[in-house]
């Protein structure tokens, strides 16, 4: 069945550096990808998406570039600022299908 | 300018009682989801709807029961509550077509002791 894997957080980095949040997937098909993100106490909101190979998406400076030959769909930025602390989530909705996946979440902090 | 609404928002249990959580939305969506989200295991889906009248199973729907009566509300209900079941649930909606956004309620914390 389709699955997301994300790497393991916790991130941390200092204000103003460079970062990278790998996500790799299995699926049949091609799928839409996404990232979610979730600041504390909150519910998940989208932060940017794919819908096919070689699409970049990208929002508030992230970005994440489709990649059907290594099944990737890694998050960018590059200055991070501490605002951007939370949970990230690499999601994916398979072909024909409803359901919207998840990986485990990769929290992230940003020092000042 | 409500979105998703997921009521209660905390509530804690005895083992073997029972309680329905209420999803709404008012965005007219046809699509609604029931995750469940624990530490280092991501959210993953109890059960799914794609329209009123219509559910489905997700990845781990043991325990679980739902129903989608009306098109804007999507109930998920545990009929005797096991301390597994101590989680984080999110209700989550999204329109037909496309790639469509799923917007998220604001989660409820349930803990069975």
């Amino acid at each position: 069945g389709n699955s997301v894997t994300q790497m393991e957080g916790p991130v941390t980095l200092s204000e103003e550096a460079f970062l990278t949040i790998n996500c790799t997937y299995t699926a049949t098909g091609y799928p839409s990808l996404f990232w979610y993100v979730q600041y504390p106490g909150e519910g998940l909101q989208l932060l940017l998406k794919a819908t096919k190979a070689d699409d970049k998406g990208s929002n508030k400076g992230f970005e994440a570039t489709y990649r059907k030959e290594t099944t990737s769909f890694h998050l960018e930025k590059g200055s991070v600022q501490v605002s951007d602390s939370a949970v990230y989530f690499c999601a994916l909705r398979g072909d024909s299908s409803y359901k919207l996946i998840f990986g485990s979440g990769t929290r992230l902090l940003v020092r000042p | 300018n409500a979105g998703v609404t997921q009521t209660p928002k905390f509530r804690v249990l005895k083992t073997g009682q029972s309680m329905t959580l209420l999803c709404a939305q008012d965005m007219n969506h046809e699509y609604m989801y029931w995750y469940r989200q624990d530490p280092g295991m991501g959210l993953r889906l109890i059960h799914y709807s794609v329209g009123e009248g219509t559910t489905a199973k997700g990845e781990v729907p043991d325990g679980y029961n739902v129903s989608r009566l009306k098109k804007q509300n999507f109930l998920l209900g545990l009929e005797s509550a096991a301390p597994s079941q101590t989680s984080v649930y999110f209700c989550a909606s999204r329109s037909t077509g496309g790639e469509t956004e799923a917007f998220f309620g604001q989660g409820t914390r349930l803990t069975v002791v």
